[in-house]
């Protein structure tokens, strides 16, 4: 079972703000736990990703938290910005990635 | 580096018709991933090659699609023949050895329309 499950679809943040969003995975072989970003017409792109043998990473504003015995994992984006405006999705796996549904951040000015 | 390059960007055509997409991964990367991304089903994987073999194609929806790699600098994704439920974005994306981890590098994105 590799089902993956990300929420909220959809998040409205004034800037300034914390951004939180969440994965859970059923898959407990997956050994790499990345978030990625896609703005409209782009490809996405790798924002930040942790391995399981930390509970939390940081760059930036972009921090990820990691809940092993849980089976999830969040993104917090702090100090939220209106070019923080995009779609995220988690993407549990290794060389083979499952990706979330993904999730619409809108940050307001 | 020019990143991952497909061609064409945008692509109309009729049922029936044969579609032939395009990528050419980063020079250096072994790994070449196929995906295709719609409203209803989100981002989903279709096959992966390493060093041009492919490694798994069971999200290759059914027969009417294939992919080859040629060579490490090249790769098609065919359709053959293409029905409306086709239509979405399709993305190529290719990565370093297994041992850097999962850094993806997509493209910008083939949007395909079958009408």
């Amino acid at each position: 079972q590799q089902q993956v499950k990300q929420s909220p679809q959809s998040l409205i943040v004034q800037k300034g703000g914390i951004s939180i969003i969440n994965c859970a995975y059923e898959n407990t072989a997956f050994d790499y736990f990345p978030w990625y970003q896609q703005f409209p017409g782009k490809g996405p792109a790798l924002l930040i990703a942790i391995r399981p043998d930390v509970s939390e990473k940081k760059e930036g504003r972009f921090t990820i938290s990691f809940n092993k015995s849980a089976k999830q994992f969040s993104l917090h984006i702090m100090d939220s910005q209106p070019g923080d405006s995009a779609t995220y999705f988690c993407a549990p796996g290794f060389q083979k990635l499952v990706f979330g549904t993904g999730t619409r951040l809108l940050v307001s000015p | 580096d020019a990143g991952v390059i497909q061609s064409p960007r945008h692509e109309v055509t009729e049922m029936g018709q044969e579609v032939t997409l395009r990528c050419k991964p980063i020079s250096g990367h072994d790994y070449l991933f196929w995906y295709r991304q719609t409203m209803m089903r989100g981002l989903e994987l279709l096959i992966y090659f390493n060093n041009n073999v492919p490694i798994d194609d069971s999200g290759m929806p059914e027969d009417r699609f294939s992919a080859k790699m040629p060579n490490a600098s090249f790769s098609t994704l065919k359709i053959q023949p293409s029905e409306p439920r086709d239509s979405a974005v399709y993305f190529c994306a290719s990565s370093p050895s297994r041992a850097s981890g999962i850094s993806q590098y997509f493209g910008p994105g083939t949007r395909l329309l079958v009408l």
